[in-house]
């Protein structure tokens, strides 16, 4: 079974260009989350998704980022503007939403961005 | 969320050696996450425990949920090469249930 696919893998960009992430959950799954992870910060939730709707954006840094889920098999995390302290690794993960299954998370391989 | 702390920070074994790593917290968890996170891919589950007292196996790790509810134990045995990598713990957040709270990781190096 396919896991979690993210495209790009890696992207490097300049401070100002728009990045557009891209996330495709293990099918079935109805919980897809995005995450952030750095050195200073270890990994964090951005943002969750349940059945297409965004639930929770509190961890979304500021209104730079934005995130959409337009069916169940395709989700996008845009920053626009894009700073050098963005530079990170983001992480989409899928789950089931059954009961405690939810937090069984199952994260794709990651975009390493850089902004120059 | 609730901070999990993980120990010891990094652990370099020789091959064939047994790990053993925990982390613990000063909330209750109801579920128990370990992780291992090769470099440059994404976290991959290794085990999920809901009970406290529950001892769950994986191949070669076992780990367990502890009776306080507020740690865990992950147990690597007759370590190879392979086990390199960083492990995290995870539970999750109490005010949304959904979120997970991670640990810093542990990080393993085996020479052959």
């Amino acid at each position: 079974d396919a896991g979690v696919i993210q495209s790009p893998r890696h992207e490097v960009t300049e401070m100002g260009q728009e990045v557009t992430l891209r996330c495709k959950p293990i099918s079935g799954h109805n919980s897809l989350f995005w995450y952030r992870q750095t050195m200073m910060r270890g990994l964090e939730l951005l943002i969750y998704f349940n059945n297409n709707v965004p639930i929770d954006d509190s961890g979304m840094p500021e209104d730079r980022f934005s995130a959409k889920m337009p069916n169940a098999s395709f989700s996008t995390l845009k920053i626009q503007p894009s700073e050098p302290r963005d530079s990170a690794v983001y992480f989409c993960a899928s789950s089931s939403s059954s009961g405690f299954r939810i937090n069984e998370q199952f994260f794709g391989p990651g975009t390493r961005l850089t902004v120059l | 969320g609730q901070q999990l702390n993980q120990s010891p920070q990094s652990m370099f074994i020789q091959e064939g050696e047994d790990v053993s790593m925990n982390c613990t917290s000063s909330s209750i968890f109801n579920t128990w996450l370990w992780y291992k996170q090769d470099p440059g891919e994404g976290p991959v589950l290794l085990i999920a425990l809901y009970k406290a007292g529950e001892l769950t196996s994986n191949g070669r790790l076992t780990a367990q949920f502890g009776i306080t509810r507020k740690d865990s134990f992950l147990n690597i045995s007759a370590s190879i090469p392979s086990d390199v990598g960083i492990y995290f713990c995870a539970g999750p957040d109490s005010n949304s249930g959904y979120a997970l709270n991670f640990g810093k990781g542990t990080s393993l190096l085996v020479t052959p």
